[in-house]
């Protein structure tokens, strides 16, 4: 398809657990970003892909989450030893050149639910 | 931080009304979108219109970046315009990612 897919589109996982969430941005977009909806605390900025450019990581809430994006495609967020408060939606975008004057495009959110 | 307010919260509309929804945001941005997400909680571009003013169909927008505001205008709402809006900008402080307010949660009833 042409837009940002993401997989899977639900995950009920039991706390403690290991879990790996993908995306796959809108081809030939070099930005890729992850972001988190939960109730209570809206839309929160996760990590952030530039091209070959170091990741900007600020967003993320513990060292329990990680990502990684492979060949300047796909990407894995990754969360270790799941905890109850991370039941969320997590959202992926990708833009073309990640310059700050271009508009985010979303997939369609992973629902993660920590049992 | 850059702090991104939107107002109504909540807004119930008859269906046919005209609504006005407003971001405020409180320092200069190079960046500003316009979503609205539906009920199966999608994530929909509407505008991306850090500056003057965009219409695409029932919908248009207007940003005045010099008072630090956007407007989203619906007209003519109809059940399928149900869901949340929110506004999210980027600026000089946050090195590409986007920065959302709370949303305005729109129920247009039949």
């Amino acid at each position: 398809g042409a837009g940002v897919s993401q997989s899977p589109s639900n995950k009920v996982t039991e706390k403690g657990k290991d879990v790996e969430l993908r995306c796959d941005p809108i081809s030939g977009h070099t930005a890729l970003y992850w972001y988190r909806q939960s109730l209570g605390q809206g839309l929160e900025f996760l990590i952030y892909f530039q091209g070959n450019s170091a990741p900007d990581k600020s967003g993320l809430p513990s060292d329990r989450f990680s990502a990684e994006r492979t060949g300047g495609s796909v990407s894995t967020l990754t969360i270790q030893r799941t905890q109850q408060e991370d039941s969320a939606v997590y959202l992926c975008a990708s833009s073309p050149t990640g310059a700050i004057y271009q508009p985010q495009h979303f997939g369609d959110g992973t629902r993660l639910s920590i049992l | 931080g850059i702090q991104v307010e939107q107002s109504p919260p909540d807004l119930i509309l008859q269906e046919g009304a005209n609504s006005t929804l407003r971001c405020n945001f409180s320092d200069s941005v190079n960046n500003l979108q316009w979503f609205h997400q539906n009920p199966w909680g999608q994530l929909i571009n509407l505008f991306y219109i850090p500056s003057g003013t965009k219409q695409n169909g029932r919908l248009s927008a207007t940003t005045v970046a010099t008072e630090r505001y956007s407007l989203l205008y619906i007209s003519s709402s109809q059940t399928t315009d149900s869901g949340v809006y929110f506004c999210a900008v980027n600026y000089g402080g946050s090195q590409g990612n986007l920065i959302f307010g709370k949303g305005t949660k729109l129920s247009v009833k039949p």
